[in-house]
């Protein structure tokens, strides 16, 4: 069993839909959490931190339930440049570095 | 942009070569990062670097080294090349220890024949 595990996909949904990510990790010891953004052949890129109390950041909402070692990702109102591949990070302790990714979801958004 | 770089962009080898990635850390950070991803996974971590020692391995082989420079860009050298280590390599940079971001690479495509 991965240490992350993401639902691959994909997701197709159309133009101003709402479509939500989960991500399952199995080190209850688990520190800090993230979802960052992958484009086609380019590097990850922070999407947003994920902490207990939840978190929004414009149409992102990111939850966190550690008790089920539980991470969501919610778009609202989607755009076509959501169309990415959305990875979930989790940490063993505090230090940025040495992440344990999920292998992620991708999702389509269509006209 | 990040300001974190990586060389070369694309690399051809041969199985049973050795070759040397270099990346260049975002100003201000000490801390470098490497990982491995392959085609439709998530990256996996190598090793991290933080002022020049080694501070923490994932799951890889010794065949899997590197280095880290006082100007804190770093190396990753492989050994000994497998067709499975045809991959994207990233780098990423952040901060010392603490809640902070990581920054990524645009990564080297290596590909071993």
């Amino acid at each position: 069993r991965k240490e992350v595990e993401q639902d691959p996909g994909p997701f197709n949904v159309p133009e101003g839909a709402t479509v939500a990510f989960n991500c399952t990790y199995s080190n209850s010891a688990s520190q800090s959490f993230f979802w960052y953004r992958q484009d086609c052949r380019k590097e990850p890129k922070l999407l947003m931190s994920v902490y207990s109390s939840g978190n929004e950041d414009g149409r992102f909402t990111a939850q966190l339930n550690r008790a089920s070692q539980y991470i969501s990702l919610l778009i609202r109102d989607s755009k076509l440049s959501d169309s990415a591949t959305y990875l979930c990070v989790v940490n063993r302790d505090t230090n940025a570095g040495k992440s344990t990714f999920g292998d992620g979801t991708t999702l389509t958004v269509k006209p | 942009e990040t300001g974190v770089t990586q060389s070369p962009t694309h690399l051809i080898k041969t199985r049973g070569q050795q070759v040397t990635l270099r990346c260049s850390s975002q100003s201000g950070h000490n801390t470098v990062s490497w990982y491995q991803q392959a085609l439709g996974q998530g990256p996996q971590f190598i090793f991290q670097y933080y002022r020049e020692e080694e501070n923490g391995r994932g799951n890889f082989p010794p065949r899997f080294s590197g280095l880290q420079f006082p100007n804190y860009s770093s190396e990753l050298n492989v050994n000994a090349l497998e067709l499975d280590d045809s991959a994207l390599y990233l780098c990423a940079s952040s901060r010392d220890s603490g809640r902070h971001e990581q920054y990524f690479g645009p990564g080297t495509r290596l590909t071993v024949t």
